[in-house]
């Protein structure tokens, strides 16, 4: 079956440790996002990609960075830099960017101790 | 800046409706729907274009009207499976899709 894998979906690190969340799509899909969610704040747009090795910051990029080096793989790292990275970190996709509906993965759940 | 959406919250009894407002600021190139239940991923509901378009799917509907920059969803009959957050999600220049806040509605039996 098609769709988003995002791993791992609990993650527990202690302050000051960079972190890789995964985000793999067999959906053949061009565009990829990445979006914070805390509560009450909604998705808020971290970094989205629509073709291979180009990638565009959204609202929050700050101690964030990614990369797209294959079309169905769009890792998010978040850096030290990041000052308050516990959150539910969830990618997507789509097939046209912007205009195309977006497939969601199931989210990575990040807590700094 | 998000999408503004209104109400934040909204609770209902089980087959009354409910409207939810999405606004923005900027231009507006298209609108999205999602909803998404606790401790899941969103779901697409509908996506709107340019031209004043309304769109159903069964008892849900939206409109949006690009010139007041806005968009509607519109909720009738409500189920109990309607609960959940519902996010508006604006496209924006640079082909980006920018989230409201979301709003949490909950339907009582």
């Amino acid at each position: 079956d098609g769709g988003i894998t995002q791993s791992p979906k609990y993650l527990f690190r202690k302050e000051g440790q960079n972190v890789t969340l995964s985000c793999e799509q067999n959906l053949n899909h061009d565009a990829m996002y990445w979006y914070r969610q805390d509560p009450g704040q909604g998705l808020r747009l971290i970094y989205y990609s629509q073709i291979v090795n180009d990638f565009q910051k959204g609202d929050i990029a700050e101690g964030y960075s990614v990369s797209r080096e294959k079309k169905e793989s769009f890792p998010l790292t978040v850096t030290s830099a990041q000052k308050n990275p516990t959150a539910f970190y969830l990618c997507a996709s789509s097939l046209y960017e912007g205009a195309g509906e977006l497939f969601f993965g199931e989210g990575s759940r990040l807590t700094v101790l | 800046q998000q999408p503004v959406q209104s109400p934040q919250a909204v609770i209902l009894r089980e087959g009354e409706d409910a409207v939810i407002n999405c606004s923005s600021s900027k231009a507006l190139y298209s609108v999205h729907w999602y909803r998404q239940k606790h401790g899941e991923a969103p779901v697409f509901l509908m996506i709107l274009l340019k031209g004043g378009e309304q769109k159903g799917h069964e008892k849900i509907s939206a409109s949006f009207n690009e010139k007041k920059q806005q968009s509607s969803l519109y909720l009738t009959a409500s189920q109990l499976s309607y609960s959940g957050t519902y996010f508006c999600g604006s496209l924006e220049e640079g082909d980006k899709i920018i989230f409201g806040k979301g709003t949490r509605l909950h339907i009582l039996p």
